[in-house]
């Protein structure tokens, strides 16, 4: 079975702190994503890595960042948390290829409040 | 443009009876389609995806794509209470290389 697994369930932070959400997948899977979930909006791509230290914007890359230093490990990073990025953070992976790298699976998500 | 649209129910269906979820996307050059089920409080997982025109059956699922009309559909045969969750519709859209879901449409399943 593949695991993609997310190091927090919930977090709750204050504004202006630097927020880092780690993923790590068992797979050796080449593709790692990080999406925002959000009532009325829907699942919405922030990142996305299709190699150890290549990085893509998604659809909504602005307050965030990302680093991966290692096949198995994909980091989301929040720079200065905003209320704004109160929301689920979910995080996929995939194995490579054109057809493939769209069948993603994911982590259990983590719950961030932003205060 | 890469919209994907989805009814956001709720579709409540009996216990035994079919169940039909849709969706449009915008746009005309999108390739590859897929269908997630997430249950409440879950994580997204994968039921079927499909590429071509026509129909793709698995076990009680079927997927159908009409790529003229930009729109695909699941149907769920014998339709069981465990079958209720929200489903999202993700397309890629052309010049993409990465998903683009719908909002969901929530499945409710009545014993």
């Amino acid at each position: 079975d593949v695991k993609v697994t997310q190091s927090s369930r919930y977090l709750v932070k204050r504004t202006g702190e630097k927020v880092f959400l780690e993923c790590v997948q068992d797979m050796d899977h080449e593709n790692m994503f990080w999406y925002r979930q959000d009532p009325g909006l829907g699942l919405r791509l922030i990142y996305f890595s299709y190699d150890v230290k290549m990085k893509e914007k998604g659809d909504i890359p602005e307050g965030y960042s990302v680093s991966r230093e290692k096949k198995e490990r994909f980091s989301l990073i929040l720079e200065s948390a905003s209320t704004n990025q109160t929301s689920m953070y979910l995080c996929a992976s995939s194995v490579g290829g054109d057809l493939a790298k769209n069948i993603q699976y994911f982590g259990a998500g983590t719950r961030l409040s932003v205060l | 443009q890469k919209e994907v649209e989805q009814n956001s129910g709720p579709l409540s269906v009996p216990e035994g009876a079919i169940a039909s979820l849709n969706c449009t996307y915008s746009d005309r050059g999108s390739q590859s389609f897929f269908w997630y089920r997430q249950y409440s409080g879950k994580s997204p997982e994968l039921i079927m995806f499909i590429y071509s025109n026509g129909d793709k059956e698995d076990g009680r699922f079927t997927a159908q794509l009409n790529k003229a009309s930009q729109y695909v559909s699941l149907l769920i045969r014998d339709s069981q209470p465990s079958d209720s969750a929200t489903y999202l519709c993700a397309v890629v859209p052309s010049g993409y290389s990465t998903l683009t879901f719908g909002k969901g449409t929530m499945l409710l399943v009545s014993p």
